[in-house]
């Protein structure tokens, strides 16, 4: 009965690959979002996705596509990976206009 | 850079002692919260207080805001080695986004 759950928990590739992290979240909300963790905890919002609509989008680089299919999945695909790609990804929900939000477990990407 | 800033980054204290954190943010928010990272896992939500709040308790954690110094703290009162953790605070400055604004965190580690 796990809340946000994330897929792969642990994603190690080389440079130039593309590679992909699942998340899915099944307490009914319907905003979901990605963060980014560095290797100095620094955490930052990356994407934002209402009802499946773009909301949020930090100006991440093209190389990184947030993909939603429905209310309770945001996968996040990445190409071309680089090595500055390397940290725990996670993922987060809540319910629109309510500020407490509900992380995954993360993903460690280690690029090599 | 909209990080917001929190102190110390890491702070060793006994069983049984008390631990302070402290949170300084930069723009004027709706809430701020604070959330909890135990080591290679997730953010837990921990508290949330709004603007127009000076002080919320929940169980052994009392949190206080302080507007006018953009500034809140944590106080974990009989801390317990299972409260050995990183504690982030997180701002919401309300809007259209739901977007939280993570601070540096503070990895406190109580010894038994």
């Amino acid at each position: 009965d796990t809340a946000v759950s994330q897929t792969p928990k642990y994603l190690v590739t080389q440079m130039g690959n593309d590679k992909s992290i699942k998340c899915e979240q099944n307490l009914g909300h319907d905003t979901m979002y990605w963060y980014k963790q560095d290797s100095k905890k620094f955490l930052k919002i990356m994407f934002s996705y209402n009802n499946k609509e773009l909301i949020i989008n930090e100006t991440v680089p093209n190389r990184f596509s947030p993909k939603s299919p429905d209310k309770a999945h945001l996968n996040l695909h990445i190409n071309s990976l680089e090595l500055g790609d390397s940290a725990v990804y996670f993922c987060a929900s809540s319910l629109w206009g309510e500020d407490t939000q509900y992380f995954g477990p993360g993903t460690r990407l280690t690029v090599l | 850079s909209q990080q917001g800033e929190e102190d110390p980054q890491a702070l060793s204290i006994q069983e049984g002692e008390n631990a302070t954190m402290n949170c300084s943010y930069k723009t004027s928010i709706n809430n701020l919260q604070w959330y909890r990272q135990n080591s290679g896992r997730g953010l837990v939500h921990l508290i949330l207080i709004r603007s127009n709040e000076r002080e919320k308790h929940s169980g052994r954690l009392r949190v206080t805001l302080d507007t006018s110094k953009k500034s809140s703290s944590l106080l974990i009162t009989a801390s317990r080695a299972a409260d050995t953790a990183s504690y982030f605070c997180a701002t919401a400055g309300g809007g259209a986004t739901n977007k939280l604004i993570f601070g540096t965190g503070t990895l406190l580690a109580v010894q038994p």
